[in-house]
């Protein structure tokens, strides 16, 4: 079985200054490993992906995420945070891509400052 | 942009009562899902659906829920006999191949059961 961990419900930062959203996965197979972000009332939208290459993974609006396999971890980060990034952080799971389903973290709200 | 569309935004019904959602997943896709969110949980799997079958279910989908694909456009969650615990956002993904690793997501419907 596959499982995600997501530490914090509610992340708050101010404007400008870094964010770290964290999240640990459990898979007895090498996973491959997503960051879903959900404005309010919208539905989910693919922030990057791990899937076997390059271990720093590079998305949209700026945020990347490392895949530490020592760490079973994948925490998704961003330099400097800007109001528009207030939205919930999925992190999920799979065993491979294509056909095969998602297993999500609880989610992690992000709150921006000024 | 291709995207997968979802009718209808929101839907209420009364406990007991069919309900049938709809998505139109993107067009050259194979491979589809419905998940489903209780207000303030974490995203779940329900079934997913190839070559015209089930190919993954989870234990929240039991004998109440069905799916089909009627036209070969359409992808179809039907409820039989609503619970007012059914109440949640649905959401539809759809992805490429088996190679493909994305999912790409509507923006969901929420179901109210009163």
């Amino acid at each position: 079985a596959q499982s995600v961990t997501q530490l914090g419900s509610h992340v708050s930062v101010s404007e400008g200054a870094l964010v770290l959203l964290r999240c640990n996965y459990s898979s007895s197979v090498p996973p491959y490993l997503f960051w879903y972000v959900q404005y309010p009332n919208q539905g989910l939208q693919l922030l990057l992906k791990y899937t076997s290459a390059a271990t720093l993974v590079k998305g949209i609006n700026g945020f990347e995420a490392e895949f530490k396999k020592s760490e079973t971890s994948f925490h998704l980060t961003k330099p400097s945070a800007h109001m528009s990034d207030a939205a919930e952080y999925f992190c999920a799971v799979s065993r491979t891509g294509g056909g095969n389903k998602l297993t999500f973290g609880t989610g992690t709200q992000l709150k921006v400052e000024l | 942009e291709p995207e997968v569309t979802q009718t209808p935004s929101h839907q209420v019904t009364q406990m007991g009562q069919e309900v049938i959602l709809r998505c139109v997943p993107i067009s050259n896709h194979l491979y589809f899902y419905w998940y489903r969110q209780i207000l303030g949980q974490k995203v779940e799997f329900l079934v997913s659906f190839y070559n015209n079958e089930i190919s993954e279910k989870s234990e929240i989908f039991d004998d109440q829920f069905s799916v089909e694909r009627p036209d070969g456009s359409n992808f179809t969650l039907k409820i039989r006999s609503t619970k007012l615990e059914d109440s949640a956002m649905y959401f539809c993904a759809s992805s490429a191949s088996r190679g493909s690793t994305e999912a790409f997501f509507g923006q969901g419907t929420r179901l109210t059961v009163v």
